[in-house]
């Protein structure tokens, strides 16, 4: 079956520990996306690429970094320069980006919690 | 910078009531997108509306977007309770081709 898997769903971190959650997606997307949800509020861009190789900041991308080595997969380390980690983290790709970029295919999410 | 504001934040309804979701953009969109979050999942794509004033229907839920492209409604009809869910648009703006969520309408039916 095609899709987005991110792992791990659960992830408990002590202050000043990075993390890095990991997502892979099937799907022949070019465009993938990192968004962070916290409660009660809409989605926020963190990071976002169109082709393997190349990413940008979104919206909230300080404390931050990512990756995009291969087409499949594009993981997000949450450093710990990043004030208030805690957070649903949701990967998300299209198939490509821009105007016509068509529907965003989510992940199921990580649940991180700074203890 | 482009905000998407959603009204109401909350609504809880009685089943076969009906709800409606509004979506409003500081900016013109070049286009809408609708999705739904059950609770503890994941965002999934319901519609994408294109056109000023466009009307599209799926089942008991109708979607419209505006004639200026700068708000959008979600309505549905004589709600269920697996309509349950926190319902999200996300614009993309013309000026700066970003898809900018909105804060989301979480929607509880009770039976």
């Amino acid at each position: 079956d095609g899709g987005i898997t991110q792992s791990p769903k659960y992830l408990f971190r002590k202050e000043g520990q990075n993390v890095t959650l990991s997502c892979e997606q099937n799907l022949n997307h070019d465009a993938m996306y990192w968004y962070r949800q916290d409660p009660g509020q809409g989605l926020r861009l963190i990071y976002y690429s169109q082709i393997v190789n190349d990413f940008q900041k979104g919206d909230i991308a300080e404390g931050y970094s990512v990756s995009r080595e291969k087409k499949e997969s594009f993981p997000l380390t949450v450093t710990s320069a990043q004030k208030n980690p805690t957070a649903f983290y949701l990967c998300a790709s299209s198939i490509r980006s821009g105007f016509n970029t068509g529907e965003l295919f989510f992940g199921e999410g990580s649940r991180l919690t700074v203890l | 910078g482009q905000q998407v504001m959603q009204i109401p934040q909350y609504q809880h309804v009685q089943e076969g009531e009906d709800f409606t979701t509004y979506c409003n953009s500081s900016t013109t969109l070049s286009n809408i997108q609708w999705y739904k979050q059950r609770p503890g999942g994941h965002p999934v794509f319901l519609i994408q509306l294109v056109k000023s004033g466009e009307v599209k229907k799926q089942k008991r839920l109708t979607f419209q977007f505006g004639e200026a492209k700068k708000n959008s409604s979600l309505h549905i009809t004589a709600t269920q309770t697996t309509d349950v869910g926190t319902y999200f648009c996300a614009g993309r703006s013309v000026d700066t081709d970003k898809l900018i969520f909105g804060t989301g309408t979480r929607l509880q039916v009770f039976p």
